[in-house]
């Protein structure tokens, strides 16, 4: 079974600043994928990233980057240089490569709010 | 392209009726899944498809839930007998199935059960 944390309910960042939301993660498959989602108060989901597990560098993806350390387990999402529009909902999730179940395990989020 | 899309965006219906909920999925896309997001809450799996095979079922809550995929494209998620902890967002998302597996998600049904 696969299982995501996220620890922070709810973070605060001021705009223009970096922030980081964390992310650690369980799971038996020897491959896998760890992904971050935005949810605005819209209620889309927004692809962010992906990281997979057997990839050698973090990924980035403009200002998104995702700092993976296997041996920890984590998989956290730094935003660089917040903007207002960055306020959402952010979910980390994981899915299994090797195996048959291609679907997404969540974790139960974290509210960012950037600070003018 | 389109994206993915549902309907209805919003239903409300009574505790016993049964619903329907659909996706379109965006074109060529292989692989389907619906998810439930309760308020304030993560996203909860429920049942996936992919080309031909056998769904996966494992998340269903229960055999009220139940859901179809025709023609490899269209799914139905059927709800029957609602009942009020039924109340969710009710999202479904489409990917190819590759490596990277990013899932396209529709705008969801908000479903409320009275």
């Amino acid at each position: 079974a696969q299982k995501i944390t996220q620890t922070q309910p709810g973070m605060f960042v001021q705009e223009k600043e970096a922030v980081t939301l964390d992310c650690t993660y369980d799971t038996s498959d020897p491959s896998y994928g760890l992904f971050w989602y935005k949810q605005p108060s819209s209620g889309e989901m927004i692809f962010l990233i992906y990281q997979g597990s057997y990839d050698q560098q973090n990924a980035t993806e403009g200002r998104y980057s995702l700092n993976f350390q296997k041996a920890r387990k984590s998989a956290n999402l730094v935003i660089s240089a917040s903007q207002l529009g960055d306020s959402a909902m952010y979910f980390c999730a994981m899915s299994s490569i090797s195996g048959s179940a291609r679907q997404l395990t969540f974790g139960s989020g974290t509210q960012l709010t950037v600070l003018p | 392209g389109a994206g993915v899309s549902q309907s209805p965006s919003n239903k409300v219906t009574e505790k016993g009726k049964d619903v329907e909920l659909r996706c379109d999925p965006i074109s060529g896309h292989t692989a389907l899944y619906w998810y439930r997001q309760s308020l304030g809450q993560g996203l909860e799996f429920l049942i996936y498809f992919q080309g031909n095979s056998a769904p996966d079922k494992s998340g269903l809550p229960s055999d009220r839930f139940s859901a179809e995929r025709t023609g490899g494209s269209v799914s139905t998620l059927t709800i029957q007998r609602t009942q009020q902890e039924d109340s969710a967002v009710y999202l479904c998302a489409s990917s190819l199935l590759r490596s990277d597996n990013e899932q396209f998600f529709g705008p969801g049904t908000r479903l409320t059960v009275l």
